[in-house]
């Protein structure tokens, strides 16, 4: 069936900094990627989404490229701030399924 | 838009009560999803509907589970009798579509603490 795996977490980073949360995944034909993120006390939100192969989903600074020969999705922001402290959420979905296949989760924390 | 309104925010009941959730998805949307996150299982999709109807329902842990969706603006997920497992973030999701590109929108969440 479809999976997705997350690298383990929690990650803290200072302010400024580099990051690249990993995502690969395992699936039957070709699906969609998403990275959700959800801030303290709220639901989960859309961050970016890519729907084949190359493409690279962009938003709030956060940018992440379809690999399909690697099977990933690594979720990357050249500095992060203090807001981005969140859990961030890889998923999939195949074909015209309209069920979401998430991965664990990871908590971001970012220090001033 | 209001978004998804989910109700109440915060229950605690006491173990053998009856819990019941609600849900308003989006004007418009034509799947909900009901999720549960927990700390050891991460977010789980109980079931989701389409057009008012249940498409999967393999989510859903056992019969003390139920979810009904009489109209296009409300569910209800309702666990009977409670217990302290049961204790968690439920969330509830609409989305409009089909295609495999559509975005999920999620409300605020339910939490639940069984004593």
């Amino acid at each position: 069936g479809d999976s997705v795996t997350q690298m383990e977490g929690p990650v803290t980073l200072s302010e400024e900094a580099f990051l690249t949360i990993n995502c690969t995944y395992t699936a039957t034909g070709y699906p969609s990627l998403f990275w959700y993120v959800q801030y303290p006390g709220e639901g989960l939100q859309l961050l970016l989404k890519a729907t084949k192969a190359d493409d690279k989903g962009s938003n709030k600074g956060f940018e992440a490229t379809y690999r399909k020969e690697t099977t990933s999705f690594h979720l990357e922001k050249g500095s992060v701030q203090v807001s981005d402290s969140a859990v961030y959420f890889c998923a999939l979905r195949t074909g015209a399924n309209s069920k979401l296949t998430f991965g664990k989760g990871i908590t971001l924390s970012v220090r001033p | 838009d209001a978004g998804v309104i989910q109700s109440p925010r915060h229950e605690v009941t006491e173990m053998g009560q009856e819990v019941t959730l609600r849900c308003k998805p989006i004007s418009g949307h034509d799947y909900l999803f009901w999720y549960r996150q927990t700390m050891m299982r991460g977010l789980e999709l109980l079931i989701y509907f389409n057009n008012n109807v249940p498409i999967d329902d393999s989510g859903m842990p056992e019969d003390r589970f139920s979810a009904k969706m009489p109209n296009a603006s409300f569910s209800t997920l309702k666990i009977q009798p409670s217990e302290p497992r049961d204790s968690a973030v439920y969330f509830c999701a609409s989305s409009f579509g089909t295609g495999g590109q559509e975005t999920q929108y999620f409300g605020p969440g339910t939490r639940l603490l069984v004593l």
